[in-house]
Parts: C-alpha cells; sequence; structure tokens
C-alpha cells in the first residue's frame, strides 16, 4: 500500500525552465512533507520541507507548494540547471513521528 | 557537518549466509533507521532506533534484525540472506523530532547488496 507516491518515474526538463515534480498521499494523518534529492552512490540528502499549516515555502531556487484538499504537493525548481539532475524523492509523516514515509522517486535530467 | 559512514559500498553474498552491514554516525544522534531503496519502490523503512538498544519494526522487518549496542553504531543483520534481499541499503541518522526540522534525516551513501 502506496501512501505516498509519484506518477513520474521520469522527467526532462530543458536548462533555465521550470521543472516541476509532483506526489500524491493518501494517508491524512501526514501534516509535515519534505523533498530529498540524491546523486548516484550517494546518500538522499535533504532539499526543503513544509508543514501543513503553511501552502508555500520556498528556498533560493527551490519552491514547494502543498494543496491539504487534494493531498498533492509539488516541487518547482526555477531555473533548473545541470547540476539538479537526481532523483527525487518526497516524504510525509505526522508531526512529532521521526519515521518518514517516501515515495518511488522522480528521476530529473536537466538538458543542456 | 553530520557524517554517517556504511562500512561497505558493494556487499556479495550467497543465499543463506548470515550477512551485517554496519553504519556509524559522529553527531551523537539519538535516532538510526535502515531503508532500502528498490526501483519503483522508492525507500522503504526496515528498523527504527530511537536509543541504545530500543528498536522498532519499519514495514518490511521480515527477514531483518537489527542490533544497537552503542548510540553511534547500528546494525542491520539479515539472518538468512534471500535473492529477494538483493538491494540498495541506506542507513541514517537524526535528532528526536523538533530538534532539526530543517534537516530531519541524514543518509550514508549507501551498500549495494548482492545475494547469488
Amino acid at each position: 500500500d502506496q501512501q505516498v507516491k509519484q506518477n513520474s518515474p521520469s522527467l526532462s526538463v530543458q536548462e533555465g525552465r521550470i521543472s516541476i515534480l509532483n506526489c500524491d498521499y493518501t494517508n491524512s494523518m501526514f501534516d509535515y512533507f519534505l523533498w530529498y534529492k540524491k546523486y548516484p552512490a550517494e546518500g538522499p540528502t535533504f532539499l526543503i520541507s513544509i508543514s501543513s499549516i503553511k501552502d508555500k515555502n520556498e528556498d533560493g531556487r527551490f519552491t514547494v507548494f502543498l494543496n491539504k484538499s487534494a493531498k498533492h504537493l509539488s516541487l518547482h525548481i526555477v531555473p533548473s540547471q545541470p547540476g539538479d539532475s537526481a532523483v527525487y524523492f518526497c516524504a510525509a509523516t505526522p508531526f512529532g513521528n521521526e519515521k518518514l514515509t517516501f515515495g518511488t522517486g522522480t528521476r530529473l535530467t536537466i538538458i543542456p | 557537518d553530520v557524517k554517517v559512514t556504511q562500512s561497505s559500498r558493494y556487499l556479495v553474498k550467497r543465499t543463506g549466509e548470515k550477512v551485517f552491514l554496519e553504519c556509524v554516525q559522529d553527531m551523537d544522534h539519538e535516532n538510526m533507521f535502515w531503508y532500502r531503496q528498490d526501483p519503483g519502490l522508492g525507500l522503504r523503512l526496515i528498523y527504527f532506533s530511537y536509543d541504545v538498544k530500543m528498536k522498532e519494526k519499519g514495514d518490511i522487518p521480515e527477514g531483518y534484525s537489527v542490533s544497537r549496542e552503542k548510540k553511534e553504531r547500528f546494525s542491520l543483520i539479515l539472518e538468512s540472506a534471500s535473492t529477494n534481499q538483493t538491494s540498495m541499503y541506506l542507513c541514517a541518522s537524526s535528532l528526536p523530532w523538533g530538534f532539526d526540522l530543517n534537516s530531519p534525516l541524514h543518509f550514508g551513501n549507501g551498500t549495494r547488496l548482492t545475494v547469488t
């Protein structure tokens, strides 16, 4: 039972354009959401997070949007750069719970 | 800078062998985790430890056990390795909830285990 889903296994975007990665969840107890980025042969690294009291959080080129009624979040990267090519995982948890539930991942390729 | 070190990058074992995967963190974190990463399935939690000698099952604990005798070290044990345990294994550590919401999990670089 996949509680966190990333329906696009891969995405290719031209350098300089916007990359939009999507994530859906089914568990209504989730109220803290995170994005991690993973390069080959490395562990995932934290990118950005959002709690359910907000609908948007920005950090430089990265913005995460949360739509609680639709149980949907998205990560926007603007402008996309070649170094953004990686696998992106979204993750979710109830507030106060250290155990994260991860999605299946989306491989983002930025085309120079 | 937090460092989570997994002792092996690549491991090849035979079916039925007992396998130990070791993980050490240097930031005095209370929490430690073992995840496995498989194509199309993402990262799935195997076991979680919130203190020395304390452990909780994750989503897929069958066929695995863990040991945490010291705060900095968390071992994953495959009692009798099987081919369906071929995977990338990722160890992670964190502070208790609320202490570091900006970087909740710190991962090691993973151990790719092949069971033949």
